[in-house]
């Protein structure tokens, strides 16, 4: 168990529809990571959050959107779903955002849009 | 843009062999990671390597750095069954964000 946590496990929605995944770092880290892994596009990085301030984007959607609320958990919100936005969806977190400092990666959650 | 390219991406061995997965990257980077994953699991850390010429070994794995050829190895010495996984190399970019390989699978056959 890394100590990083992400509900729901499972979320199977329709096209078109909204939802919301939650993570909750490791106790003490400050930064929050997202990544989504699929078949055609691998593990790519979406967005990171280090003590409640947006730090970096990377190949996250417009319809995409999160924030880190300052209890340090992270929240990730889909919108308008479509079929390829099935994925697994990862969080991971580190104490600091330092280049170096091991991230630790939460369940995931598996993300079906049907 | 930053490429990692893993290989081989699959790779079926037997138990007792050695074996070592290959982690090229395009640009300057001294930070690299590795991760196992194993199916419908979430990524494991085993090792984060900091320097040039880093190696870090943790039982049957022994992970090298050498940021000159922009060249990583995970070497696995003689392989059980239980090392079958997906093995993930990740470069490390400022803020410490990971810029992942494709993954390579590995099979250990008794």
């Amino acid at each position: 168990d890394s100590g990083v946590t992400q509900t729901p496990k499972h979320l199977i929605t329709a096209t078109g529809q909204r939802v919301t995944l939650r993570c909750s770092p490791r106790s003490g880290d400050l930064s929050v990571y997202w990544y989504q892994q699929s078949l055609d596009q691998g593990l790519q990085f979406l967005i990171q959050y280090y003590n409640g301030e947006e730090r970096a984007k990377g190949n996250i959607l417009e319809r995409f959107s999160a924030q880190q609320f300052p209890d340090l958990h992270s929240e990730l919100n889909l919108s308008s779903l479509e079929l390829g936005d099935s994925a697994l969806y990862f969080c991971a977190s580190s104490f600091l955002d330092t280049l170096g400092t091991e991230a630790f990666f939460g369940q995931g959650t598996r993300l079906t849009v049907v | 843009e930053l490429k990692v390219e893993q290989n081989p991406l699959f790779l079926s061995m037997q138990e007792g062999k050695n074996y070592t997965i290959y982690c090229n990257y395009s640009t300057t980077s001294d930070r690299l990671y590795w991760y196992r994953q194993d199916p419908g699991k979430s990524l494991e850390s085993l090792f984060v390597l900091l320097s040039n010429g880093a190696v870090k070994q943790e039982g049957r794995l022994m992970a090298s750095l050498d940021t000159k050829a922009r060249l990583s190895t995970l070497h696995i010495t003689a392989a059980v069954h239980d090392l079958s996984a997906t093995y993930f190399c990740a470069v490390g970019r400022a803020g410490n964000m990971l810029t992942f390989g494709g993954g390579t699978r590995l099979m250990v056959k008794p």
